[in-house]
């Protein structure tokens, strides 16, 4: 079973381009999540959507957006990339809410942005 | 506002127990989940206490005191394969999830 699938793995990206990230599911779950990891902070929430066609800010939004145009797809693209946006960015999805239980991640997107 | 603290790494031998903590503030409580992340993996979920005490799941146990803001993760037995990070997180007012920065657990033979 595929369950999430992101791509690409890891990317260059030089400062000012834009970049989009590609999350996929087959689990038809209905919220999807984009986060960011960075050494010695915990994971970032930066765009959800509890439903296909619906979207949401999380905690760190700013320079990215996404779209949710059906239950499998949950891209996220960075319109002008900068370095500080150099991190790991995980896709994820869950039945319900985030705080109602498990999440499924994808393995992860490395970017780094010079 | 929303604060999760875990220690930043810890150390154990091979066959051990150890015990990994976290203590949260929020404004409510709507459960506390731990996860697993090995190095250069995604997380996986370990378990989800809504009510104060301990759940057993083989191995790992996690425990929680609602009145303290406080959980811990217990594993038992432990194994070289357990080497890695133990993320803590809660729910917020928004019933979106804050996460720990997490716990490096580095288990020697």
């Amino acid at each position: 079973t595929a369950g999430i699938t992101q791509a690409p793995t890891s990317q260059i990206l030089a400062a000012g381009r834009s970049m989009t990230l590609r999350c996929t599911q087959d689990m038809r779950h209905n919220a999807m999540y984009w986060y960011r990891q960075d050494l010695g902070l915990g994971l970032r929430l930066i765009h959800y959507s509890n439903t296909a066609g619906t979207t949401g800010k999380g905690e760190v939004p700013d320079g990215y957006s996404v779209s949710r145009a059906n239950t499998d797809d949950f891209p996220l693209t960075l319109a002008s990339a900068v370095p500080s946006q150099t991190s790991v960015y995980f896709c994820a999805s869950s039945e319900g809410g985030e705080n109602t239980g498990e999440l499924f991640f994808g393995e992860g997107s490395r970017l780094t942005v010079l | 506002g929303q604060n999760i603290d875990q220690p930043t790494e810890m150390t154990a031998t091979e066959g051990a127990i150890v015990q990994i903590n976290c203590t949260y503030q929020t404004s409510g409580f709507n459960g506390l989940f731990w996860y697993q992340q090995h190095a250069g993996e995604a997380p996986t979920f370990l378990s989800y206490n809504v009510l104060d005490g301990l759940e057993e799941k083989g191995r790992f146990s996690s425990f929680l005191s609602r009145s303290k803001g406080y959980s811990y993760l217990l594993l038992k037995e432990l194994q070289m394969k357990d080497s890695a990070s133990y993320l803590c997180a809660v729910p917020d007012s928004n019933y979106q999830l804050i996460w720990g920065a997490g716990t490096k657990l580095i288990i020697k033979p």
